[in-house]
């Protein structure tokens, strides 16, 4: 049982190019989430997934894409990287939504992107 | 959408109690309240969470108030391993978490 993997673990990028950062979770979630965290900041929602097939906006979406095919992954696009999304990129899951009920989130070790 | 204040950062001594408060005055009341924990150079681990009651694990305690506008994280004795950001953390867009800025604990051997 390998939890949330995230891949890769760094990554440098020229601005313009594009990329997928991936996570991948074997704990049959249906809620996956990708979070980035800027220095000395909490943890801020790019995207979320409530299920395979369903993606939905977080508080901050732009410049990112997602998509959910199959229960255990959940891509996140990079379209034209820009400086300002130089960060580090966490995934989570869940079994159900934090608030309905009683339930743990996992997260990732997370993905340390830089952007020149 | 409900929102968390915590102090910016606490110092304890090791193998002392620590309690780390938390205000989420606008909490609605079927909210769970959540804390977690983040390592240096690592994502977020669970810690503990609540609704109405005090709970109890393993890792630590979380009291509540009775009109559930604030809550305390208490670590009963604080190790270097407890050298963290903690989160205090209630359900957001989605039934996602809102993450503040934490507390940073800095334990003192």
């Amino acid at each position: 049982n390998a939890g949330v993997t995230q891949t890769p673990k760094f990554q440098v990028l020229k601005t313009g190019q594009s990329m997928t950062l991936q996570c991948a979770q074997d704990m049959n979630h249906e809620y996956m989430s990708w979070y980035r965290q800027d220095p000395g900041m909490g943890l801020r929602l790019i995207h979320y997934s409530v299920g395979a097939g369903i993606t939905d906006q977080g508080e901050v979406p732009n410049g990112y894409n997602v998509s959910r095919s199959t229960t255990e992954d959940f891509p996140l696009r990079l379209l034209s990287a820009a400086p300002s999304q130089t960060s580090v990129y966490f995934c989570a899951s869940s079994l159900t939504g934090v608030a309905v009920r009683s339930t743990e989130a996992f997260f990732g070790q997370g993905t340390r992107l830089t952007v020149v | 959408d409900a929102k968390t204040t915590q102090p910016n950062s606490m110092e304890s001594n090791e193998e002392e109690p620590v309690h780390l408060p938390c205000n989420h005055s606008t909490i609605s009341g079927t909210d769970y309240i959540h804390w977690y924990r983040q390592l240096p150079s690592q994502g977020p681990e669970y810690v503990i969470h609540g609704l109405t009651s005090n709970v109890n694990n393993r890792m630590a305690s979380l009291a509540i108030a009775e009109d559930r506008k604030s809550s305390t994280l208490i670590l009963h004795r604080a190790t270097l391993r407890d050298a963290a950001v903690y989160y205090c953390i209630l359900p957001n867009t989605g039934n996602q978490f809102y993450f503040g800025t934490g507390t940073s604990l800095t334990v003192i051997p």
